[in-house]
């Protein structure tokens, strides 16, 4: 069990760049969660999938942010244009139906210039 | 809207001492989780608590549910250094799979 992938692990951009962040599922979880933390704000949901299907998107900032999941074990958070105010620590996490548990990926540290 | 409130939020305190965090939360809740985050690492799971009267021990951890208090509390036995991190509960929604966060306890165990 390889756990739950994020890529990349570090980002650094100018403002207005498209940024695409990454993650990969473990085998068998069916939904997907993708967090953002802050200082100020903390630990922040911004969208979950089940089933490949988004349910609930109302933590998604603004329309620059977007969000898919093409397949079951994989997603993509997108921000364009980036803004410095989005820089933050991005989590993907699934959730184990077996176990009720859910895993977290190790982040990808944006930061927005 | 389910609220999830956790005290203290910083905690500093001498290795062998025994201490406990407290996580209410304000709706029935089915479910109860802890995580540990190093700083500048993710999120770990330490415990999952299903059912009333829920109690889990790892290691000098033990956590507890009581849902019709709406409580769980996390006590530590004989700190170590090791265990200083941010410490997180978090509830399980009924019906759906979001997890409504607490603010985090930083514990800082001096040696």
């Amino acid at each position: 069990d390889a756990g739950v992938i994020q890529s990349p692990r570090h980002e650094v951009t100018e403002m207005g760049q498209e940024v695409t962040l990454r993650c990969k599922l473990i085998s068998g979880h069916n939904s997907l969660f993708w967090y953002r933390q802050t200082m100020m704000r903390g630990l922040e949901l911004l969208i979950y999938f089940n089933n490949n299907v988004p349910i609930d998107d109302s933590g998604m900032p603004e329309d620059r942010f977007s969000a898919k999941m093409p397949n079951a074990s994989f997603s993509t958070l997108k921000i364009q244009p980036s803004e410095p105010r989005d820089s933050a620590v991005y989590f993907c996490a699934s959730r184990n139906r077996a176990n009720y548990g859910y895993t977290f990926g190790s982040g990808t540290r944006l930061t927005v210039v | 809207e389910l609220k999830v409130e956790q005290n203290p939020l910083f905690l500093s305190m001498q290795e062998g001492k025994n201490y406990t965090i407290y996580c209410n939360y304000s709706t029935t809740s089915d479910r109860l989780y802890w995580y540990r985050q190093d700083p500048g690492k993710s999120l770990e799971s330490l415990f999952v608590l299903l059912s009333n009267g829920a109690v889990k021990q790892e290691g000098r951890l033990m956590a507890s549910l009581d849902t019709k208090a709406r409580l769980s509390t996390l006590h530590i036995t004989a700190a170590v250094h090791d265990l200083s991190a941010t410490y997180f509960c978090a509830v399980g929604i009924e019906g759906n799979y979001q997890l409504i966060w607490g603010a985090g306890t930083k514990l800082i165990i001096k040696p």
